[in-house]
């Protein structure tokens, strides 16, 4: 039973470049959660989707993100003209309801 | 509201006992525990539910006071693989699902 995958694990991307990372949820996890968490520091809530909705993204800058969770395939972050702020781990976790998060391996993202 | 977890660090040698505190300023629906490695993802340890509720997985165990909205993870006889920070989440009304700022405990030979 294969846990939750994120790809890819590393993304280099210049200055107003664009990120995508990609989260494969736990089989029969129709819930995912996307989290960023900076060197040294806490996770921080982003964006919480269930199929084709996205139910809270209090967490996620007003601007240059967005998150998606299509009927079919995986659950997509998206960060538009990066900058060096943005360079952290990006983690994705799933779960069955509301309850108990699975977290895949996370992506770490840096901005040149 | 981000919880409140405390201490921010704490040492130990092999063998002994911790405490890691997780409080709310808001009534807690659930808290959740997770330990996370240094360059890993954080790995659930337990949910607690119900006020009163306590759990235990191996030397590692938890009580939730729902009424002082509070949250306790007690580490036992600690082993060197405990080392990590731990971090509770805490749930509200079943959304808005928030983390504290972690609890970095190492253990020394």
């Amino acid at each position: 039973n294969a846990g939750v995958m994120q790809n890819p694990r590393h993304l280099v991307r210049r200055r107003g470049q664009e990120a995508r990372l990609r989260c494969s949820p736990m089989k029969g996890h129709s819930h995912v959660y996307w989290y960023r968490q900076l060197p040294e520091e806490g996770l921080k809530f982003m964006v919480y989707l269930q199929k084709e909705n996205i139910i809270d993204e209090s967490g996620m800058p007003k601007e240059r993100f967005s998150a998606e969770f299509p009927k079919e395939g995986p659950s997509i972050l998206r960060i538009q003209q990066v900058v060096r702020g943005d360079s952290a781990a990006y983690f994705c976790a799933s779960s069955r309801y509301q309850e108990t998060q699975y977290f895949g391996p996370g992506t770490r993202l840096l901005v040149l | 509201q981000q919880p409140v977890q405390s201490p921010q660090a704490v040492i130990l040698r092999e063998g002994e006992d911790a405490v890691i505190n997780c409080s709310s300023s808001k009534a807690l629906y659930s808290v959740h525990w997770y330990r996370q490695k240094h360059g890993e993802a954080p790995v659930f340890l337990m949910i607690l539910l119900k006020g009163g509720e306590q759990k235990g997985h191996e030397k590692i165990s938890a009580s939730f006071n729902e009424k002082k909205q509070q949250s306790s993870l007690y580490l036992t006889a600690s082993q060197l693989s405990y080392s990590g920070t731990y971090f509770c989440g805490t749930e509200y009304g079943g959304q808005n699902f928030v983390f504290g700022p972690g609890t970095r405990l190492s253990v020394l030979p």
